[in-house]
């Protein structure tokens, strides 16, 4: 079956740090790629996305790029925010056309804590 | 953007009674869906998929029976736990999409089963 996993957190930056966490995948097919953020008390928010191989989705200053070779789908932003705090999911979907109204694969999420 | 809310946002139960979460899709007609369960440090697990006017499909290992889904309008789902126990306790989360894409999730509601 399909799988996702992330790497293991809490995250705790300063302000204006580099940031990476990764991630990778299991699944049949091609899926698509997601990044959802959580911020506290609230839902789920797509961050960022890719349908295919060798695609990059950004959004915010953040990035990811869809690696099939390595079934990776790494997030990283070159200068982290106190408001970047939050919780990260990697996910895939198994739907076709790069639509995220299929089912969702989650990780586990990345606990984010940036520092002024 | 499209706003999924959820009800109520946290509830406390004795070990026997049944609990009913409503999510609502506020500014969209959501013609799918789907719930959710969290557990602490741990990642969204898909419990079932609802569509409005169909019976939900739920995943394997989800008993129908102790969660009942109820999708009988393009804007409200509901989940009931019947005959909840403290290992049902858990955030439950919700999200819903419509014929323009997407899937947005509601804030979530943390059921704690005394």
């Amino acid at each position: 079956g399909n799988s996702v996993t992330q790497m293991e957190g809490p995250v705790t930056l300063s302000e204006e740090a580099f940031l990476t966490i990764n991630c990778t995948y299991t699944a049949t097919g091609y899926p698509s790629l997601f990044w959802y953020v959580q911020y506290p008390g609230e839902g789920l928010q797509l961050l960022l996305k890719a349908t295919k191989a060798d695609d990059k989705g950004s959004n915010k200053g953040f990035e990811a790029t869809y690696r099939k070779e390595t079934t990776s789908f790494h997030l990283e932003k070159g200068s982290v925010q106190v408001s970047d705090s939050a919780v990260y999911f990697c996910a895939l979907s198994a739907g076709a056309g790069g639509t995220s109204y299929g089912k969702l694969t989650f990780g586990q999420g990345t606990i984010l804590t940036v520092h002024p | 953007g499209a706003v999924v809310s959820q009800h109520p946002s946290w509830v406390i139960c004795k070990s026997g009674t049944s609990v009913k979460i409503e999510c609502r899709s506020l500014d969209f007609q959501a013609t799918t869906m789907f719930w959710y369960r969290q557990f602490p440090k741990q990642s969204l697990m898909l419990m079932a998929t609802s569509n409005e006017g169909s019976k939900a499909t739920y995943e394997q290992g989800v008993e129908k029976d102790k969660f009942l889904i109820n999708h009988a309008s393009l804007t409200l789902s509901t989940l009931t736990v019947t005959s909840a126990h403290p290992e049902d306790s858990s955030f439950y989360i919700c999200s819903a999409s419509g014929t323009g894409g997407g899937q947005f999730f509601g804030p979530g509601t943390r059921l704690t089963v005394l």
